[in-house]
């Protein structure tokens, strides 16, 4: 059984630039979440999509947008990169919305804004 | 708002020393609290979680007791293991469930 996975594994891009990240998850699975970790630091709550529609979101700005298919693999897109945007991007899956259930982690997306 | 602030490391032990990680939060209502492990080159990790005030979350030698009366939720482990060597993060529910995480605690276990 696969677990959640993520690519690409690592990208660069440069300022301005726009990026598409990719997860599939846990089989069975239905939520998917993303979340920002800096260097150092622990994970930022970016948003979470339920039923292929975007149901929480943390204090990050419109340049960040994502999606969930029908098949509940989800896709996270940053326009108009700053260099402030580099960092790990983690997905996660569960079932439902709500937190107590656990999450499983993806490896995650290295992200370098040059 | 809500929040968790962990000890800063690195923590740096001898194997089978006792292990100790603080973590303490403000939260409003009652959430749930997790620790979560990174081991290098892995990803994140469901360690442990407590759902209501005096439950202990246990699991590979590792406990931590919801504490409400002093909002903490503090990691141990009896005798540690080169293997424990990792990054463990402490978290809580916060309003509209979302996961709010602290920094991250680095533990190096010496053989």
């Amino acid at each position: 059984d696969a677990g959640v996975t993520q690519s690409p594994t690592h990208l660069i891009k440069t300022r301005g630039q726009q990026v598409t990240l990719r997860c599939s998850p846990k089989s069975g699975h239905d939520t998917v979440s993303w979340y920002q970790q800096a260097l150092g630091q622990g994970p930022q709550f970016i948003f979470q999509y339920y039923e292929e529609e975007e149901r929480q979101r943390g204090n990050f700005p419109d340049r960040f947008s994502g999606h969930q298919f029908p098949n509940y693999s989800s896709e996270l897109n940053v326009n108009a990169l700053l260099l402030g945007d580099s960092a790990l991007y983690l997905c996660a899956s569960g079932t439902g919305t709500g937190f107590n259930n656990e999450q499983f982690f993806g490896p995650g997306t290295r992200l370098t804004v040059l | 708002g809500n929040s968790v602030t962990q000890m800063e490391g690195p923590v740096t032990l001898s194997e089978e020393a006792f292990l100790t990680i603080n973590c303490t939060y403000t939260a409003t209502g009652y959430p749930s609290l997790f620790w979560y492990v990174q081991y290098p080159g892995e990803g994140l990790q469901l360690l442990l979680k407590a759902t209501k005030a005096d439950d202990k979350g246990s699991n590979k030698g590792f406990e931590a007791t919801y504490r409400k009366e002093t909002t903490s939720f503090h990691l141990e482990k009896g005798s540690v293991q080169v293997s424990d060597s990792a990054v463990y993060f402490c978290a809580l529910t916060g309003s509209n469930y979302q996961l709010i995480w602290g920094a991250g605690t680095k533990l190096i276990i010496k053989p």
